[in-house]
């Protein structure tokens, strides 16, 4: 399953909302109603760290200000207010079969 | 707190052998698959492997695929990664993962270690 992020790079401005998309080749809508879409962001010199899970679940201590939405092939991350610590690269990936497969990452920086 | 510190990493000539570890501690390591991923210089992620409860499924990206073997050890709480005819790019920063399985092959990582680098020169 191929995973397609936009944009590859997101300057934004702290306090304003910001949005990434991600798109995948095949759907990953199950059966059971969930989708298995996880997004993950890398902070600088850190390594990943899960945001959201099942689409549109966020993961024990994230933030309220990070949201997942989408259904099948279409997905998007939401920040309501960008805090200046959630600078970093983001990445979907899909969970629904293996190999797991990522999106090549939306960069975000402050303006 | 979940940890999984990994070790191992090191420069190494392309056609050579490098055997990665993972120590997990903080949870109950025999309940989890676990998957190892990497991530090139400046590039994005690429899931490796992945290794069920019982160490008796796994599963390989095709580019690792034979080249590649995944284990595990529940009395040392510990995940390797056996890498064998290494090539340049092969060189990326190796990481351990938690991976939560839903069943029917759906599976999502949801802890990291911190990484360890491999270097494969020419």
């Amino acid at each position: 399953i191929v995973m397609t992020q936009s944009p590859l790079y997101l300057p934004v401005t702290p306090g304003e909302p910001a949005s990434i998309s991600c798109r995948s080749s095949q759907s990953l809508l199950q059966s059971n109603g969930y989708n298995y879409l996880a997004w993950y962001l890398q902070k600088p010199g850190q390594s990943p760290q899960l945001l959201i899970h099942l689409g549109s679940h966020r993961a024990s201590g994230v933030p309220v200000r990070f949201s997942g939405s989408g259904s099948g092939t279409d997905f998007t991350l939401k920040i309501t207010r960008v805090e200046p610590e959630d600078v970093g690269v983001y990445y979907c990936m899909q969970a629904l079969q293996t190999p797991l497969t990522f999106g090549g990452g939306t960069k975000v920086e402050i303006k | 707190d979940v940890q999984l510190v990994e070790s191992g990493g090191d420069v190494i000539q392309s056609g050579g052998s490098l055997r990665l570890s993972c120590e997990a501690s903080g949870f109950t390591f025999g309940d989890y698959w676990m998957s190892w991923v990497r991530q090139a210089p400046g590039r994005g992620l690429e899931w490796l492997a992945n290794i069920r409860q019982g160490g008796d499924e796994q599963h390989y990206v095709d580019s690792v695929k034979g080249r590649f073997t995944i284990s595990r050890d529940h009395v040392k709480s510990s995940l390797y990664l056996q890498m064998n005819d290494l090539r340049p790019e092969d060189t990326a920063i190796y990481y351990c993962t938690r991976t939560h399985n839903y069943g029917s092959g759906s599976q999502e990582i949801d802890s990291w270690g911190q990484g360890t680098q491999v270097t494969v020169s020419a």
